[in-house]
This record gives structure tokens, sequence and C-alpha cells, in this order.
């Protein structure tokens, strides 16, 4: 799997966008990118995936640049409840071992008042 | 709700005792996967299963062995733990095993082998 890099930590004021970037120079043509978060030791939560477009759910919007080396995921109203480690994943694009997410150390989103 | 359950989730033991950490999902997905968190090595694969009866290693299998007889259940068995793998434990489903499936996972199991 290709990999990422992400800033160690981010401070955003609640109420703010958070836009977390992630590089991933090395993806390759059927590689997705995914959007992780984990709040202290709980289960990882989903936030978001996508391939080439752009995407937006409830959580988040997820921007991918035209040539797919770079991504960044915002958070359009940062809460405090949004303070968490956001892990950007790159995931091949086939079944068996190739389905597992690695995790890198992410990105330490810090939400303020 | 949607959700993957795990218990137990703290468990302390002593070497050589065997457990099992249980873990079940009630979304009808066919594709379960365990993970350990350690400080600095992020999240790993242990097993992985693509559906019932078929598992597979992940990257850190040793020590593990896990069983797949119904959809919803993905038990991890530590034979005879040992404090190396004091850690925290995570299992996760999705619909099926492609890239394009996002993973639930469940809230973990933190165990401590003495």
């Amino acid at each position: 799997d290709a990999k990422t890099t992400q800033p160690p930590s981010m401070d955003c004021a609640e109420g703010r966008a958070a836009n977390l970037p992630c590089n991933h120079s090395t993806i390759s043509g059927n590689e997705y990118v995914y959007w992780y978060r984990q709040i202290h030791s709980q289960g990882p939560q989903y936030i978001i995936h996508g391939l080439k477009n752009n995407e937006t759910n409830e959580m988040a919007s997820l921007i991918i640049t035209e040539d797919r080396k770079s991504s960044t995921l915002i958070l359009p109203h940062a809460t405090l409840r949004d303070t968490a480690v956001y892990y950007c994943i790159v995931r091949a694009g086939n079944t068996g071992t190739a389905s597992k997410l690695t995790f890198g150390t992410g990105t330490r989103l810090q939400v303020t008042l | 709700e949607a959700q993957v359950t795990q218990n137990p989730r703290y468990l302390i033991t002593v070497t050589g005792k065997k457990l099992t950490v249980t873990c079940s999902q009630n979304m009808n997905h066919e594709y379960m996967s365990w993970y350990r968190q350690d400080p600095g090595l992020g999240l790993r694969q242990i097993y992985y299963s693509m559906n019932v009866e078929v598992t597979d290693k992940g990257d850190v299998p040793e020590g593990y062995k896990v069983s797949r007889k119904e959809k919803r259940n993905f038990p991890l068995i530590l034979e005879s733990p040992s404090p190396n793998q004091t850690s925290l434990y995570f299992c996760a489903s999705s619909y099926a095993g492609g890239p394009d499936n996002e993973q639930f996972f469940g809230p973990g199991t933190r165990l401590t082998v003495l």
C-alpha cells in the first residue's frame, strides 16, 4: 500500500472548518483514500473514502487532487467532540490481505473553544 | 442498532491461561478481521475472514487462533497468552472484503497478560 504523510498535530477553533491534509504521492490507480478517526482508545470510526472524485457525507468532505497525490479531509464546523486522531489510509484495490487497513500515526486534531 | 460488539472489554490474566475474546456483528457482514494496537506501532492485522469457514493470517498471527463457524461471530483465541500479547484489540467487519467497503470497528478489548 502507498505510504501517507500527515502533520502530527493541528488545532482548530470550535465552529470553524478543520482542514486535514494528507500526502500520498505513490498512490496507484486502483487504490482508495480512506479517513478514520480514533477518540482516545475507542474503536476507529469510519469517516469517508474515495477513489478519484471528491466525496461528501454527513460527517465530512474529502477533496482529492486531480493527480491523486494528496487529499484533504474537511470537517465543516468542528466541535469539541471532533477532537481525535485522524488517520489517512491508502487502501489497495483488491481483496484478501489487501482488505486490511494500515494505520499510520495520524494527525492529532485539537478543537478548542 | 448496527454494531460490532466485543467481550470482554477489559481482561487481566496470567501467562499460559487460555482465553477467548468474542466478536459479534449484526450487519450480516461477510468480512471480519482482528487488529491489535500498540503504542508507536499503529493497528496491525492479526487474522481476517472473508466468509464463514474462510480465515487467513494477517501481519501478526503468531500466538493467535480464530474461527468463523457463523457469519456473525469471529472469536479470537489465545491458547497460551504471553506478556507480549498485552495490547488493545479491535474487531472489525465490512459488507465484503473489497477496497470499496468501509470497515466498522468494535469498541476494543484491553488485554493485560501478567
